[in-house]
């Protein structure tokens, strides 16, 4: 059974750092694309970012480009979201989620939330 | 950048009712549109890929169908299971960008 489990959430401060982590059992981490996407708190969904299966291709949206970072390790199956330089409109439930053919996401996590507020 | 219009953004339906939801992209994007539901407190899970393919184990009554700009989801007999919030989403491999529409809401009429 395909697991996504997302951690490192938590209430930080603006200008602020965190770490996520999604942990990957019961696929071949290895072998897909994996991807970030957020839910602010009542609204719709936003993808972040992408990240290749050997992690040699990145993409990012606007909205995070230059201040959070993706990447995986493969060894560990084990996705990464580093964001630095937080603001109050990142606050945001945070899902990893398996790509598929690049075009779709095939399973997510739960869910970690991220609170950016003083 | 493209967007993706969805409508309506609520709609309130019985057991039983034909549902239909439209999508709409700002420019053609072929038939890269997958579909979404989302319970409340729970993770989107994937409906339909490519405009029209039923992803494994999704009931039949979800389809999917449209190319170009313009797209649809039908629950052919919305179920009690089947209140939630459904969202469009594209893929643009120009922009190595992907977008989500605003999602609509299926509620009890």
């Amino acid at each position: 059974e395909v697991q996504l489990v997302e951690s490192g959430g938590g209430l930080v401060q603006p200008g602020g750092s965190l770490r996520l982590s999604c942990a990957a059992s019961g696929f071949t981490f290895s072998s897909y694309e994996m991807n970030w996407v957020r839910q602010a708190p009542g609204k719709g969904l936003e993808w972040v970012s992408y990240i290749s299966s050997s992690g040699s291709t990145i993409y990012y949206a606007d909205s995070v480009k230059g201040r959070f970072t993706i990447s995986r390790d493969n060894a560990k199956n084990s996705l990464y979201l580093q964001m630095n330089s937080l603001r109050a409109e990142d606050t945001a439930v945070y899902y990893c989620a398996r790509g598929f053919a690049v075009e779709r996401f095939d399973y997510w996590g739960q869910g970690t939330l991220v609170t950016v507020s003083s | 950048d493209i967007q993706m219009t969805q409508s309506p953004s609520t709609l309130s339906a019985s057991v039983g009712d034909r549902v239909t939801i439209t999508c709409r992209a700002s420019q053609s994007i072929s038939s890269w549109l997958a579909w979404y539901q989302q319970k409340p407190g729970k993770a989107p899970k994937l409906l339909i890929y490519k405009a029209s393919s039923l992803e494994s184990g999704v009931p039949s009554r979800f389809s999917g169908s449209g190319s170009g700009t313009e797209f649809t989801l039908t629950i052919s007999s919305l179920q009690p299971d089947d209140f939630a919030t459904y969202y469009c989403q594209q893929y643009n491999s120009y922009s190595r960008t992907w977008t989500f529409g605003q999602g609509t809401k299926v509620e009890i009429k």
